[in-house]
């Protein structure tokens, strides 16, 4: 079946960078994603990679595709304590369209 | 271009009620989908709607039911409720081009089942 995987937690110091990871079950998924959620509110669409990527840059933003491994990694680069937030990777799988499956979410805490 | 909004933002119920939310996506975006977020679940997609007709179901009880206007508008019911059913509701719109279709949120709709 499908499942995604991620660490529960990371903490880092403002100005380090973070890179969160994340593993997937389906290897036909196309689209894989970033979401990150602040307290008390939805996800917010971060950035997403096309399943023939290998890497894509967005500003403080990099996403690292291993489509062999099945795994995904974000790097926020010059983490600020803004950044701080629970950060869901999530994939599009083949079966279905408009249809995500999240891993449980990485707590992200930047300390000044 | 305003975000996908879902009201009420908060609701308060008991044990054996119904409810129901409501979600207005993006505009010119055809399909919504929901999910429930708990603590102990994480998000699961709850069910997905394209041009007023179920496309997708995920593996909730059939107290959890959901339509979509012609608007796009979508509601989701949950009958007898039960303390189980305390979640963020979240809605999401999308183009619907098909796989991959990226899809957006709203805040969610926090319902406290006592």
């Amino acid at each position: 079946g499908e499942d995604v995987e991620q660490s529960l937690f990371l903490s880092v110091r403002e100005g380090d960078s973070s890179v969160i990871n994340c593993t997937y079950t389906d290897s036909s998924s196309t689209y894989l994603y970033w979401y990150k959620q602040e307290p008390g509110a939805g996800l917010q669409l971060l950035t997403y990679i096309f399943s023939n990527m290998d890497m894509k840059q967005d500003q403080r933003l990099t996403v690292l595709l291993n489509k062999k491994d099945k795994h995904l990694s974000l790097r926020i680069a010059d983490t600020q304590t803004g950044d701080s937030a629970i950060y869901f990777c999530a994939e599009s799988p083949s079966s279905g369209y408009s249809t995500l499956t999240f891993g449980k979410g990485t707590m992200l805490l930047v300390s000044p | 271009k305003a975000g996908v909004t879902q009201t009420p933002r908060y609701l308060i119920k008991t044990r054996g009620q119904q409810v129901t939310l409501s979600c207005s996506p993006i505009s010119g975006h055809r399909s919504v989908s929901w999910y429930q977020q708990t603590p102990g679940q994480g998000l699961q997609f709850l069910f997905e709607y394209f041009s007023e007709t179920q496309r997708n179901k995920g593996n909730f009880p059939g107290r959890f039911s959901g339509r979509q206007f012609s608007n796009s508008r979508s509601e989701m019911n949950v009958s007898t409720l039960e303390l189980g059913d305390s979640a963020l509701y979240l809605c999401a719109s999308s183009p619907s081009r098909g796989q991959g279709d990226t899809q957006y949120f709203g805040p969610g709709t926090r319902l406290t089942v006592l």
